[in-house]
């Protein structure tokens, strides 16, 4: 069975601090799809990052960057100068199926507050 | 291109209602998931549908739950007889073809609250 563990449950930050959030998952299958999602205070779930596990090169997208690695588990999403509009919940969530996004199975999230 | 759309936003039953809850796909997805997120929790997975199918099932309770997404018009999520333990907010997300290369789009999701 698969399972996202998010060990950390609220994070606080002053503006411009970076901050990282830890996710580690758990599968039997060999191909699978790891996600991240930002959940606003207005409720609407935000796609950030798709990566599959045959990639392990980390992304850098603007502020944004994800470490994958496989030999631990972990894809770990690291905001840089935050900012107070990244507060939000953080999901990290884990697909087995092939390509898609059926099934997601999803971490119980990280609340981050980013204050001024 | 607009995106998921689900309503409503926010809806009140009493227990023993019935609720509705209605996904309108974005334009050209046939993939529908519905998604539904306890208070203090992470999302977990539902049903899985196309078009006039129901592809997987195995996140929806037993009793009183039941999806559809009908060949025309938006897929509907369906509770009866609603109890307190119902309250949720649910998402639909959409998807173009399975196994293809894409992100899902998730809806806002709608709030129920039984009281």
């Amino acid at each position: 069975a698969q399972k996202v563990t998010q060990a950390q449950t609220e994070i606080s930050v002053v503006e411009k601090e970076d901050v990282t959030l830890d996710c580690v998952y758990e599968t039997r299958d060999t191909t699978y799809y790891l996600f991240w999602y930002k959940q606003p205070p207005s409720g609407e779930l935000v796609f950030l990052i798709r990566r599959n596990s045959f990639d392990e090169q980390n992304e850098i997208s603007g502020r944004y960057s994800w470490n994958f690695q496989k030999s631990t588990s972990s894809f770990n999403f690291t905001i840089t100068a935050s900012q107070v509009v990244d507060s939000a919940v953080y999901f990290c969530a884990l697909s087995e199926e092939a390509g898609a996004n059926s099934k997601l199975t999803f971490g119980k999230g990280i609340t981050l507050s980013v204050r001024p | 291109n607009a995106g998921v759309m689900q309503n409503p936003r926010h809806l009140v039953r009493r227990r023993g209602q019935e609720a509705r809850l209605r996904c309108s796909p974005m334009k050209g997805h046939s993939h529908v998931y519905w998604y539904r997120q306890l208070p203090e929790e992470g999302l977990k997975f539902m049903v899985y549908l196309q078009k006039e199918n129901i592809i997987d099932e195995s996140g929806m309770p037993k009793e009183r739950f039941s999806a559809e997404f009908p060949k025309e018009g938006p897929s509907i999520l369906r509770i009866q007889q609603v109890v307190r333990g119902d309250s949720a907010a649910y998402f639909c997300a959409s998807s173009t073809t399975q196994g293809r290369y894409t992100e899902a789009f998730f809806g806002q999701g709608t709030r129920l609250t039984v009281v």
